[in-house]
């Protein structure tokens, strides 16, 4: 049980345009799912706090116009970065919260983005 | 201060010792903590979490957390290289957040 997928695991993207990553909770319904960022060597930044139909919370320091994020149901959230440039290459990584009432993540593959 | 600290090794242990990993932590109202397994390249992996003073054990984990010293830990017996890692602790912030440490990495030697 509680298992996390993400696509795509991996993807290479231009100067400029825009990559849409999806998180699915598989078999639990998550109500709350997490977007991270890790750089190599470094630990997990929290990006955005994603509920299921309400705009995400957004962290200090990340811009909320360049990471949409979407959580339009209870298995599915969804963050695009917009106009990506070469600094936004990373390992991007969601979690969901079960609606269980205890505070455990459970982790997606992650998705490596690289932008040329 | 950070929120939540770890030591970053790396920590070394012959294989069949026990690796023991530390954490401390800043917030005194949280009460939920964790333990993750990341592997080079991977995402984290949920091993333990506990929420009561004392030890919790699974199979060749025992975590163990005392609340009026902010601490957490994690010992790992019978250490195999398989579990050769960066072990990430995190601590519940409210609303269901967690903040992470920095990790500490393991290397288990056969």
């Amino acid at each position: 049980g509680a298992v996390v997928s993400q696509h795509p695991s991996r993807v290479i993207c231009k100067s400029g345009t825009s990559v849409k990553i999806e998180c699915r909770s598989l078999d639990f319904q998550a109500t709350t799912m997490f977007w991270y960022r890790q750089f190599p060597k470094q630990s997990l930044m929290l990006m955005a706090t994603s509920n299921e139909g309400s705009k995400a919370t957004y962290e200090q320091g990340v811009e909320k116009d360049k990471f949409l994020i979407n959580h339009a149901s209870l298995t599915l959230s969804t963050l695009t970065v917009t106009s990506a440039h070469p600094e936004d290459s990373s390992f991007y990584i969601c979690s969901a919260r079960d609606g269980r009432g205890n505070d455990e993540q459970y982790f997606g593959p992650g998705t490596r983005l690289t932008v040329t | 201060q950070k929120e939540v600290e770890q030591n970053s090794g790396p920590l070394s242990v012959p294989e069949g010792a026990i690796a023991s990993l530390n954490c401390t932590y800043s917030d005194r109202v949280s009460q939920s903590f964790f333990w993750y397994r990341q592997y080079s390249g991977k995402s984290p992996e949920l091993i333990m979490s506990i929420y009561s003073n004392g030890d919790k054990e699974d199979g060749r984990f025992t975590a163990q957390l005392n609340k009026a010293s902010q601490y957490v830990s994690l010992l790992i017996r019978d250490s195999q290289p398989s579990d050769s890692a960066t072990y990430l602790c995190a601590v519940n912030i409210g609303a269901g957040k967690s903040t992470f440490g920095d990790g500490t990495t393991l290397t288990v030697k056969p």
